[in-house]
């Protein structure tokens, strides 16, 4: 099955710090998202993109689709951005959807 | 849009017994996901279902775990004669036909003593 990993496993950022998350996938997709889960568990939908550039607020993603990875944007982190990020793919339209390990950010004051 | 909803969102019991979980999708969302996540990894697929019929199992879908979705619209997952391993968060999602966007409900958490 398609393999996918996300880089790095572990975050610590100091509030107003930028980052980049990555995610790299083993096969060509139709489906990319990226999400946020809260520490309550719920899976938050941040964007859906198999490729281009998208940004909303202080969020930015950007897939390239032809080399297989992604990369999740944050600027000027805040303390509620911390939790765990992952990306997801899916090989065909209405199909499962496979997760990487996430990331775990935690933004510091 | 309510988003998709998820009932019991806790749930504590002791190995042997069964266990039924519901979720409700979002409305006219015709596709429904069922997965699953252990501590400290990422969601995994056991099922999905578009209207009625259920069209994929996940390996991990053990003869002890049943899915239905009698109506096309909520479904239930039971699992029977729980073991300690089956402690994990429950995800459902729900997805329109022809768009793939997957949107999450907020889990049942399942603790089996």
């Amino acid at each position: 099955g398609i393999q996918v990993e996300q880089s790095p496993p572990d975050l610590i950022l100091q509030e107003g710090a930028n980052s980049t998350l990555r995610c790299n996938f083993s096969d060509s997709v139709n489906n990319l998202q990226w999400f946020h889960q809260n520490p309550w568990g719920q899976l938050i939908n941040l964007f859906y993109i198999p490729s281009g550039t998208k940004q909303n607020g202080r969020l930015s993603a950007t897939t390239v689709a032809t080399e297989r990875y992604s990369l999740l944007y944050i600027s000027s982190s805040q303390t509620t951005d911390s939790g765990v990020y992952f990306c997801a793919v899916e090989l065909a339209a209405g199909n499962k959807l496979t997760f990487g390990g996430g990331t775990r950010v935690l933004v510091k004051p | 849009d309510t988003g998709v909803s998820q009932n019991p969102r806790h749930k504590i019991t002791k190995r042997g017994q069964n266990v039924t979980f519901r979720c409700d999708p979002i409305s006219e969302h015709n596709r429904l996901y069922w997965y699953r996540q252990t501590l400290g990894q990422g969601p995994e697929f056991l099922t999905y279902f578009q209207n009625e019929a259920q069209l994929e199992k996940s390996r991990l879908l053990s003869d002890r775990f049943s899915a239905e979705r009698p109506k096309g619209s909520f479904s239930t997952l039971e699992i029977q004669r729980t073991e300690q391993g089956d402690s994990a968060m429950y995800l459902c999602a729900s997805s329109l036909t022809g768009r793939v966007e997957q949107y999450f409900g907020p889990g049942t958490r399942l603790t089996v003593t």
